[in-house]
């Protein structure tokens, strides 16, 4: 079945530690999107990529940082610059502007 | 940047009651999108819908771009339906960035 993948589905962080999160996704899209979710809030984007081997900031991007190496993976680095980490991460993909977006399952992250 | 604002924030109905959220934002925008998010933190889209009307079963959809606002209608509302729902624009004026409301939270009471 054709879709976006994340994993791991929770993950724990130590105070000081960086932490990689998984987003694949195998529906051929070339644009990508990490978002973070506040309890009650809305969806905030960190990064987002349009094309392999390139990426731009988001609203909120400090803290956070990525790579696009290959069309259908887009991985998210938390590092320990990020101070408040704790929130439920999601992962998107569409086929560009104008298009449907598509969510992964999320990924909820938690700090010791 | 484009406000987005949803309304009402909560809503608890009982089943088989129907519902309509709002969706209204502050500038011209690429298109709109509407989704629902599962209580288990799932999000599907629902609609695509920069301008007009759509329907798809007991949901439907308007978008009155010149007013800067969009309706998602709920009939005979299932408890399935709870969760919260999400508008979410393209700013054009931002890389067509992709600006989420804080969503309209529906508990549906069977």
């Amino acid at each position: 079945d054709g879709g976006i993948t994340q994993s791991p589905k929770y993950l724990f962080r130590k105070e000081g530690q960086n932490v990689t999160l998984s987003c694949e996704q195998n529906l051929n899209h070339d644009a990508m999107y990490w978002y973070r979710q506040d309890p009650g809030q809305g969806l905030r984007l960190i990064y987002y990529s349009q094309i392999v081997n390139d990426f731009q900031k988001g609203d909120i991007a400090e803290g956070y940082s990525v790579s696009r190496e290959k069309k259908e993976s887009f991985p998210l680095t938390v590092t320990s610059a990020q101070k408040n980490p704790t929130a439920f991460y999601l992962c998107a993909s569409n086929d560009g502007i104008g298009e449907t977006q598509y969510f992964g399952p999320g990924t909820r992250l938690l700090v010791l | 940047g484009i406000q987005v604002e949803q309304s009402p924030p909560d809503l608890i109905l009982q089943e088989g009651a129907n519902s309509t959220l709002r969706c209204n934002f502050s500038d011209s925008v690429n298109n709109l999108q509407w989704f629902h998010q599962n209580p288990w933190g799932q999000l599907i889209n629902l609609f695509y819908i920069p301008s007009g009307t759509k329907q798809n079963g007991r949901l439907s959809a308007t978008t009155v771009a010149t007013e800067r606002y969009s309706l998602l209608y709920i009939s005979s509302s299932q408890t399935t339906d709870s969760g919260v729902y999400f508008c979410a624009v393209e700013d054009w004026n931002r890389d067509d960035k992709i600006i989420f409301g804080k969503g309209t939270r529906l508990h549906i009471l069977p």
